[in-house]
This record gives structure tokens, C-alpha cells and sequence, in this order.
């Protein structure tokens, strides 16, 4: 069975400074994709970043990068030059091929002024 | 471009009730896909629909049914309604049939939050 585990339910971070967001995962395929997605209060779930595991380079989208270490078998997100609009919560999803995603249970990011 | 749509935004029901939840692709996306999510949850898949059929299935009861149509929207249904069916249903469709294709990830609409009373 895949996994996807967030073990940070809420993170703060100061207006313009990084923060970090922790996934752990677990699957026995050796192909697969790894998604970051943003769900702000409008409910609607935006793709942030996304990881073929066959890449060996970290993915990076403008201000958002990932720590992507397929041995350990973590994939964390940081944010750099926090924005308010970066508040909502952040969920990390699993997929290997088909579009049966496994998402985490959320970290609810919130973005002081 | 329009997004995903979906509708109705909100609904509430009785349970034992059955409902109906729609959703209208990205223009030339032929997957679509639906998911549950609970208060405080991750989504949780329950179909996937390509060119009409049956493509996946989650671990949910036989209550939940779904169907695509021609033009590649899609319906889900829910019977016999019960307590724990309330949640947010979120609808996602994506380009090719399966995530293997760079360029189509899963796009989602703003989902229909489903109380059942």
C-alpha cells in the first residue's frame, strides 16, 4: 500500500523569510510522481510543484523548491520570500501512473505580517 | 480558459436521501476524476473516468456511482445518504489518461460541500 505522511499539522512563517514543509512517503513501485498542492479558503486545490522520482534534480517553480531524497524517501517543500498570499494549507500526494493520487493530511501554513 | 467547474458550490440533504454532483472539464481534458475530502482530511479518491469508462476505483461502497459523458463531464452519485457522507467532493480532470504525462497533472475545481443531515 502507498502512504503519504505530513507529521506538521500547522506551520508558521514571518512575512519573507523560508519555511519548510515535511512529507514522508511510502510505496513499493519504482516509478512514481510526487505533488506539492495548495488549498486556500476557496477550497480549490492548486498545483504548486511536482517531482518525477526518475529525476535525480529537484524540481523548482520561482519561490517554491523541493528536497526531494528518494532513498530516505522524503519530499519537504520550502517556501522562500513568504507571502500572505502563500496562507492555506499545503498537501503533499503520491501517484504511481494512474491518477488514484494518496494525499497527506494537510499542514496548515500561516504567513505572519 | 475556463477551469473546472463544479455544481452545485453547496447542498444539503436528509440522510437516506440521494444526490447528485456534477462536473465540467477543462476544455479537452478526457479524464476526470473524483475525490472526497473530510473535514480535517486529505482527499480521498473515489473514481476515475477516460473516455467514458471506468478507470479506477477507490475503497468506497457501492452507494457511490459515477458516469462520463459524451462531451467528458461527469456526474457522481450518492444513495442512500448517511452522516459520515458529508464532506467535500472535489472533481479533477487532466489531459491524458493517466499521470505518466508530464504536462497533466490533476486540475481540480472548487468542489461541492455535500451536509447530510
Amino acid at each position: 500500500a502507498q502512504t503519504v505522511t505530513q507529521s506538521q499539522p500547522e506551520m508558521s512563517v514571518q512575512e519573507a523569510e523560508t519555511v519548510t514543509l515535511s512529507c514522508t512517503y511510502d510505496t513499493s513501485e519504482s516509478d512514481y510522481y510526487l505533488f506539492w498542492y495548495k488549498q486556500p479558503p476557496s477550497r480549490q486545490m492548486i498545483l504548486v510543484i511536482r517531482q518525477e522520482a526518475y529525476k535525480q534534480q529537484n524540481a523548482t517553480e520561482n519561490r517554491f523548491s523541493v528536497n526531494f531524497q528518494k532513498a530516505a524517501k522524503s519530499f519537504s517543500l520550502k517556501i522562500s520570500d513568504s507571502q500572505l498570499g502563500d496562507a492555506a494549507m499545503y498537501f503533499c500526494a503520491l501517484t504511481s501512473g494512474t491518477y488514484k493520487y494518496i494525499f497527506g493530511t494537510g499542514t496548515r501554513l500561516k504567513v505572519l505580517a | 480558459d475556463a477551469g473546472v467547474t463544479q455544481s452545485p458550490t453547496h447542498l444539503i440533504k436528509t440522510r437516506g436521501q440521494h444526490v447528485t454532483l456534477r462536473c465540467s472539464p477543462i476544455s479537452g481534458h478526457k479524464s476526470v476524476s473524483w475525490y472526497q475530502q473530510v473535514l480535517g482530511q486529505g482527499p480521498q479518491f473515489i473514481f476515475q473516468y477516460y473516455e467514458k469508462e471506468e478507470r479506477g476505483r477507490g475503497n468506497f461502497p457501492d452507494r457511490f456511482s459515477a458516469r462520463q459523458f459524451p462531451n467528458y463531464s461527469s456526474e457522481l452519485n450518492v444513495n442512500a445518504l448517511l452522516l459520515g457522507d458529508s464532506a467535500l467532493y472535489l472533481c479533477a480532470s487532466s489531459a491524458g489518461r493517466d499521470s505518466s504525462t508530464y504536462n497533466s497533472p490533476l486540475h481540480f475545481g472548487n468542489g461541492t460541500r455535500l451536509t447530510v443531515t
